[in-house]
């Protein structure tokens, strides 16, 4: 199995602030790697795929960057709506894909 | 626009089996485009992939819950099942109806659409 570390586990900021999530795979995934975010009572959304690729209707505050083993998850001035949680997920197994641990991003 | 909406038993007796339906609007469950999902919650915990479900009929399962788990579609009524046997209290959790962009052999693939959850209790 691929096992998926997410630093930190949660952390506080605030509006405007410019906050980055690391996700760390055990083994190479080469650029299989997706983020979501989770806000309490609303379905998970697709904010990015393979890594680095902008899901349709995700704001351009949110990048994502990495390759092999280490990703970053980016959100340049956070907004109010973006306190949630986050996931990375590898999709370099289809027959198991992994989660992180989550990323909990408070006021 | 693709929506998925579970409805489930709230509460499941140990021993018993366990059985969620998903609602697909806005697209077809044979549909070419999308593979089809669960995921579960548990309380307090992360989000964890517990079966797909493809256009061939291929599927794939977690193995927390190989050999107690169904994952099928029904075209007549635009639906997909979970059933998960002999169910403990490991498996309470919300459990969440996904779509998602893939195929069945190879990366890469994403969960593009999930449905709200819904909340079984084993108890």
């Amino acid at each position: 199995d691929i096992q998926m570390t997410q630093s930190p586990s949660s952390l506080s900021a605030s509006v405007g602030d410019r906050v980055t999530i690391t996700c760390r795979a055990s083994q190479d995934i080469k650029s299989y790697l997706n983020w979501y975010k989770h806000e309490v009572g609303k379905p998970p959304k697709l904010l990015i795929y393979s890594a680095s690729s902008l899901h349709t209707g995700v704001p351009s505050r949110f990048t994502g960057s990495g390759h092999g083993t280490e990703f970053s998850l980016t959100i340049n001035g956070l907004q109010a709506d973006d306190f949630a949680t986050y996931y990375c997920q590898q999709s370099h197994s289809p027959s198991l894909p992994t989660f992180g641990g989550g990323t909990r991003v408070d006021i | 626009q693709l929506v998925l909406q579970e409805s489930g038993p709230g509460l499941v007796k140990p021993s018993e089996t366990l059985s969620v339906t998903c609602s697909v609007s806005g697209d077809s469950v044979m549909s070419s485009i999308y593979f089809w999902g669960w995921m579960r919650q548990p309380p307090g915990k992360g989000l964890e992939w517990i079966a797909s479900l493809y256009i061939q009929g291929g599927t794939h399962e977690s193995p927390a819950v190989r050999g107690r788990l169904t994952i099928s579609k029904d075209a007549s009524k635009n639906e997909v099942s979970l059933r998960l046997t002999s169910v403990t209290a490991a498996d309470t959790a919300t459990y969440f109806c996904v779509g998602g962009i893939g195929s069945y052999a190879a990366p890469p693939f994403w969960i593009d659409t999930w449905g709200l959850g819904t909340l079984v209790t084993v108890s």
